[in-house]
């Protein structure tokens, strides 16, 4: 039962353009979202995060946005640098849940030259 | 300074064996999660400590049992090992109610 989904299994950018990951949920009681990063052999590294009283939240190139209606959430990172090819996870979690995380399947980016 | 590390990194055994990873933050957090990503990349929650206390155990075998002997630690000890328990197993902190967490670099756990 996948409460989170991301249904791009993987992107391709020209570095310099945007890259923009999507992000679906499900269940309604989620009130907080974050993004993490993830390189081959390595553990996740948190990104950015957003909360449901919010609609939009900026963090150098990585915007992330918020539509509670649609239950969807997005990743903009402008502009796209080579290092930015890694596997994005997103994550939702419901206050009260103790910190409960829950994960989609992620999107590999590769941003090309 | 590593902020969240796990050993070892690699483990490989053969069924049936009993095996521990540990897990170690020097962040301060009050926190700690265990996570198993399977073979299809999901990341799923196992347990959480906060204080040393359980506060989350989700539908996870019997044979997995985390520990927590204080705030900086969390061990994840798994009796009788399946070839279905082969996955990279992370560990995490958190410092509540923020919920950024940080992430171990994983556990690779193979079971032949």
């Amino acid at each position: 039962d996948q409460q989170v989904k991301q249904n791009s299994p993987s992107l391709s950018v020209q570095e310099g353009r945007i890259s923009i990951l999507n992000c679906d949920y499900t269940n309604s009681m989620f009130d907080y979202f974050l993004w993490y990063k993830k390189y081959p052999a390595e553990g996740p590294t948190f990104l950015i995060s957003i909360s449901s009283i919010k609609d939009k939240n900026e963090d150098g190139r990585f915007t992330v946005f918020l539509n509670k209606s649609a239950k969807h959430l997005s990743l903009h990172i402008v502009p796209s640098q080579p290092g930015d090819s890694a596997v994005y996870f997103c994550a939702a979690s419901e206050s009260d849940s103790w910190g409960k995380l829950q994960f989609g399947a992620g999107t590999q980016v590769v941003v090309t030259p | 300074d590593t902020a969240v590390s796990q050993t070892p990194k690699y483990l490989v055994t053969q069924m049936g064996n009993d095996k521990s990873i540990k897990c170690e933050q020097n962040l301060g957090h009050d926190t700690m999660y265990w996570y198993k990503q399977d073979s299809k990349k999901f990341l799923k929650i196992m347990f959480s400590y906060n204080n040393k206390e359980l506060i989350i155990n989700e539908t996870v075998p019997n044979r997995f049992s985390p520990k927590s002997p204080d705030k900086a630690h969390l061990n994840l000890h798994i009796n009788s090992l399946e070839l279905g328990d082969s996955a990279v197993y992370f560990c995490a902190s958190s410092q509540l109610p923020i919920n950024e967490q940080f992430f171990g670099p994983g556990t690779r756990l193979t079971v032949l």
